[in-house]
């Protein structure tokens, strides 16, 4: 079975719409990230937490909102979608006990689109 | 504003073929850096972390240079399977657990 798990794997949305992407986890970590891939471009990360307490903001967070269930579920709402929120999203864990240095483990991605 | 920038791609070598891939990164305070595959439509996993002093892994060799905020990933005796998309990616500062991925550079290895 996945470690980190992704559901829906792929969604298609019309503009205004509100919809949740989710992520789970069974590897025990602490840290989840949601990040976005477009095509051409490097990955861009949306929000960021390091436990369930804790909530970031990453570099592109506008148009979205989290939330961190429990240590392991964390999802990722666009509150009312726009086409150019058309992308694959990636959730991320990391264990948080390497310092910097730590691998990031990413689930399989949802495919979105938005009409 | 480009923080990582890699070799534009794609590269397109046959089987047993040495390639390498260069990476350069904008931000002097990055302390980790790593190689990670992607596979077409799958997500990103680690291939390797970058230690200053290089470090190998089979046919895998990874170089830092930190004055030049360079990177490096040489592949030898190019497989079938590691045609892919290799991301080069850095922590975004001092101290920071967020990272930044290049555009990443796509290998096409033929028979």
């Amino acid at each position: 079975d996945a470690d980190v798990t992704q559901t829906p794997r792929n969604r298609i949305t019309k503009t205004g719409k509100r919809i949740m992407l989710e992520c789970s986890q069974t590897k025990g970590h602490d840290r989840m990230y949601w990040y976005r891939q477009d095509p051409g471009l490097g990955l861009q990360l949306i929000y960021y937490s390091f436990d369930v307490k804790d909530i970031n903001k990453g570099e592109i967070s506008d148009g979205y909102s989290v939330s961190r269930q429990a240590q392991a579920k964390f999802s990722l709402s666009l509150e009312s979608a726009i086409p150019n929120q058309t992308a694959l999203y990636f959730c991320a864990t990391s264990a948080g006990d390497k310092g910097v240095q730590e691998t990031q483990y990413f689930g399989p991605g949802t495919r979105l689109l938005v009409l | 504003r480009k923080e990582v920038e890699q070799d534009p791609g794609p590269f397109n070598v046959p089987e047993g073929a040495t390639v390498a891939f260069n990476c350069t990164y904008s931000n002097s305070a990055s302390q980790s850096f790593f190689w990670y595959r992607q596979d077409c439509r799958k997500e990103p996993k680690l291939l390797m972390s970058v230690y200053s002093s290089g470090n190998e892994d089979g046919r895998f060799t990874a170089q830092l240079n930190r004055a030049s905020q360079y990177i490096s990933l040489l592949i030898r005796d190019s497989k079938l399977s590691d045609s892919a998309t290799y991301l080069c990616v850095v922590n975004s500062g001092a101290g920071s657990y967020q990272l930044t991925f290049g555009k990443g550079t796509k290998l096409s290895v033929i028979p």
